[in-house]
C-alpha cells in the first residue's frame, strides 16, 4: 500500500515568490493535516482537514498561507508571498477519522532566500 | 492539551534496551498516550499508543504508570536504526484531539 506522497521534496525560492506544495494521502483517510517543522523542533499543526472541510485552522497565518483539499482526497498548501522565516519542512499526514495513529508523507523542505 | 517533560537526549548502546521516560502530570482522563518517532530527514512514525494498561507491540513496548503521570517507551534491543528523535503526545486523538509534538528526546543508539 502506498503511503502519503508529498511533492516537491524541495523548493528554493525567493522572498516574495509564490510556492506550492501538494500532497496524496492514504486511500480511504478521510482525515488529513498539514504540520510545519522548524529545524530542531517538533512539527507544529497547521490545518486539519474532515474529508473537505478544514475544521482545525487556527494555527494556520491566513494572511499569506492557504490550503485546500478539493473532493476530499488530495490536498494542496500554498505560500503567497513567502518570507524568509518561512523556511521549514511542510509534512502532510493523513489518518483514519477517531485515531491518532498518523500516517507521514518525508515532507517538503522549502528554502526561502 | 497535556505539557510533557522528555529529557532532550539520550544514549544507548546497540542491543541493549533503551528505556525512554515521559512525565505528562496534566494528562486527561480522556487522553492517550502516543509515542512517534522521527528518523532524521524522514516525516514522524507512529510507535505505539495505551490508555491505562501496558502495551507491547513488534516495535516497542509502553509502561504507564497507574496514576497515567508518566510513562516509559521501551526499545528491548535497540539498533542503530533506532537513532531517532522519540516525541511522547498524550491525545484524545482523531477529532476530540489533535497531535500536539514537543521537543523529544534524541535517543542516540552507539556501536
Amino acid at each position: 500500500e502506498a503511503g502519503v506522497v508529498q511533492s516537491p521534496r524541495y523548493k528554493i525560492i525567493e522572498k516574495k515568490q509564490p510556492v506550492a506544495f501538494w500532497c496524496n494521502p492514504i486511500s480511504g483517510h478521510n482525515t488529513l493535516y498539514w504540520y510545519l517543522q522548524n529545524l530542531g523542533q517538533g512539527p507544529e499543526l497547521l490545518i486539519r482537514y474532515e474529508n473537505e472541510e478544514a475544521v482545525d485552522d487556527s494555527q494556520l497565518p491566513k494572511d499569506r498561507f492557504s490550503a485546500e483539499r478539493l473532493k476530499g482526497v488530495d490536498s494542496t498548501l500554498k505560500i503567497q508571498p513567502a518570507e524568509l522565516g518561512d523556511s521549514a519542512v511542510y509534512l502532510c499526514a493523513s489518518s483514519n477519522s477517531g485515531t491518532g495513529e498518523l500516517f507521514f508523507g518525508e515532507g517538503s523542505r522549502l528554502t526561502v532566500l | 492539551d497535556a505539557k510533557t517533560t522528555q529529557p532532550p537526549s539520550m544514549d544507548c548502546a546497540e542491543g541493549r534496551a533503551a528505556n525512554l521516560p515521559c512525565n505528562h502530570s496534566t494528562i486527561s482522563g480522556n487522553e492517550y498516550v502516543y509515542w512517534y518517532r522521527q528518523i532524521h530527514s524522514q516525516g514522524p512514525q507512529y510507535i505505539i499508543h495505551g490508555l491505562k494498561n501496558n502495551e507491547t507491540n513488534e516495535m516497542a513496548s509502553l509502561i504507564i504508570t497507574e496514576d497515567r503521570k508518566s510513562s516509559t517507551l521501551i526499545l528491548p534491543h535497540a539498533t542503530l536504526r533506532d537513532t531517532a528523535v522519540y516525541y511522547c503526545i498524550p491525545t484524545a486523538g482523531g477529532s476530540q484531539g489533535n497531535l500536539i509534538f514537543g521537543k523529544g528526546t534524541k535517543l542516540s543508539v552507539k556501536p
